[in-house]
């Protein structure tokens, strides 16, 4: 089945530690995005790829990178992670186009100590 | 800037009776809506979406929901629900003519007692 994945499901990383997580789709959509989600609030875009095109939303921290080497694989980055960065971390893709339907993958839940 | 908000942060029914989540949009013209779900510990799961092409939506799961314009509405009903449908659901806006990006409301926990 055509699908987004996420990897780890769970991540454990000290404080200051970089960290990297992954997602991978294999419904070939031209559009990746990277969302945060903490505990009891709504998903929060960070940014999105449509094909190579990064597009940073405007709040997002400067310690919040993105990588997309290829049409599969995306990789949210986060430098010197904070207590205040963990959260769940959902990466979603779409064909791009209005009114598409994102697709989620399972997320990767970050704990930071 | 459009938004979604949602009434209601927990919602709790009996099995078998009417599920009722609100969700009140805020835009000057009509956008495009959706409602996901997400179950405990997982990604979000689309149960509908209204593109403009009919007011009234199915779903899966035998969820559903109405567009109203006058109400800047777009409320999620199901007939009688189930104790699979305990989770969270979210509504999110995406702009028209403004690319593909979903803002969120902010979460209805609903619970489904015997």
């Amino acid at each position: 089945d055509a699908m987004v994945i996420q990897n780890p499901r769970y991540q454990v990383t000290q404080f200051g530690k970089p960290v990297t997580l992954s997602c991978s789709q294999t419904l070939n959509h031209n559009v990746m995005y990277w969302y945060q989600q903490k505990s009891s609030q709504a998903p929060k875009l960070l940014f999105h790829y449509y094909d190579k095109d990064f597009n940073n939303e405007a709040d997002t921290p400067d310690n919040f990178q993105s990588r997309r080497p290829n049409t599969s694989f995306c990789f949210l980055d986060i430098r010197s992670p904070g207590l205040g960065d963990a959260a769940m971390y959902l990466c979603a893709t779409s064909q791009g186009q209005e009114q598409e339907t994102q697709y989620f993958g399972p997320g990767t839940r970050l704990l930071v100590l | 800037a459009q938004s979604v908000t949602q009434l209601g942060s927990h919602v709790s029914v009996s099995e078998g009776a009417l599920v009722l989540l609100r969700c009140n949009y805020s835009s000057s013209v009509p956008p495009y809506l959706f409602w996901y779900v997400q179950y405990p510990n997982q990604g979000l799961q689309l149960l509908l979406k209204y593109t403009s092409a009919a007011t009234l939506v199915k779903g899966i799961n035998g969820f559903e929901a109405e567009f109203k314009k006058s109400e800047t509405s777009f409320h999620l009903t199901k007939p009688s629900a189930h104790m699979s449908d305990a989770a969270e659901y979210f509504c999110a806006v995406s702009p028209t003519g403004g690319g593909n990006k979903l803002t969120f409301g902010t979460g209805t926990q609903l619970k489904v007692e015997l």
